[in-house]
């Protein structure tokens, strides 16, 4: 069965990295037919798509986050990374990575969700 | 960018009522929709893609329809697991989502 684990610092300050990790079981991420993607939730807000990778390099971001992201794939660890310079209060949220099906872009199986605050 | 904006923003209903939720999309997105329900505290979950496919495991009283730039979401006979948000999601170029449709009692 399929599981996706986010992990990394609930807390970042202002115009640090923010850097998560997704641990993917039940599945490897160099299976061919799909993505890793990750997404957004501000408190008590609506969904924002941050971007989706394949293993073997294509990269697609949000147009407007794209100069401050970068999602990296670790297949001797099966995981999969987001990175998020500059950030600013903006930034704080429920990050959730996700697997999507190749070729379709939608999420077919989430992450819990790991709360992020931006706060010095 | 694609701007999807999803009808009404709040829906009051009753267990049994057949509730219709309706996504616009800003531009024509053909059938690429997903649709998303999300409960307090926990990560979405896939109930519909390509406007009208019904993931695995969602019961059947969830249904989508629509292509072009208008989509619907219905629920057949509301059950109480159903009080929720729903997101629907375009993925045409690239992605993104919906504000969302709270559904309550």
């Amino acid at each position: 069965q399929l599981q996706l684990q986010e992990s990394g610092p609930g807390l970042v300050t202002p115009s640090e990295t923010l850097s998560l990790t997704c641990t993917v079981s039940g599945d490897s991420i160099r299976n061919d037919n799909y993505y890793w993607g990750w997404i957004r939730q501000p408190p008590g807000k609506g969904l924002e798509w941050i971007g989706s990778g394949y293993y073997s390099g294509s990269r697609y971001y949000n147009p407007s986050l794209k100069s401050r992201v970068t999602i990296s794939v670790d297949m001797s660890k099966n995981q999969f990374s987001l990175k998020l310079t500059s950030v600013t209060a903006t930034d704080a949220a429920v990050y959730y990575c996700a697997r999507l099906p190749r070729g379709d872009f939608y999420f077919d199986s989430w992450g819990q969700g790991a709360l992020v605050t931006v706060s010095s | 960018d694609i701007q999807m904006t999803q009808s009404p923003s709040t829906l009051s209903a009753s267990v049994g009522d057949r509730v219709t939720i309706t996504c616009r999309a800003s531009q024509s997105i053909s059938n690429w929709l997903a649709w998303y329900q999300q409960k307090p505290g926990k990560a979405p979950k896939l109930l519909i893609y390509e406007a009208s496919s019904l993931e695995s495991g969602v019961p059947s009283r969830f249904s989508g329809s629509g292509s072009g730039t208008e989509f619907t979401l219905t629920i057949s006979s509301l059950q109480p697991d159903d009080f929720a948000t729903y997101y629907c999601q375009q993925y045409h170029s690239p992605s993104t989502f919906g504000q969302g449709t709270q559904v309550d009692i």
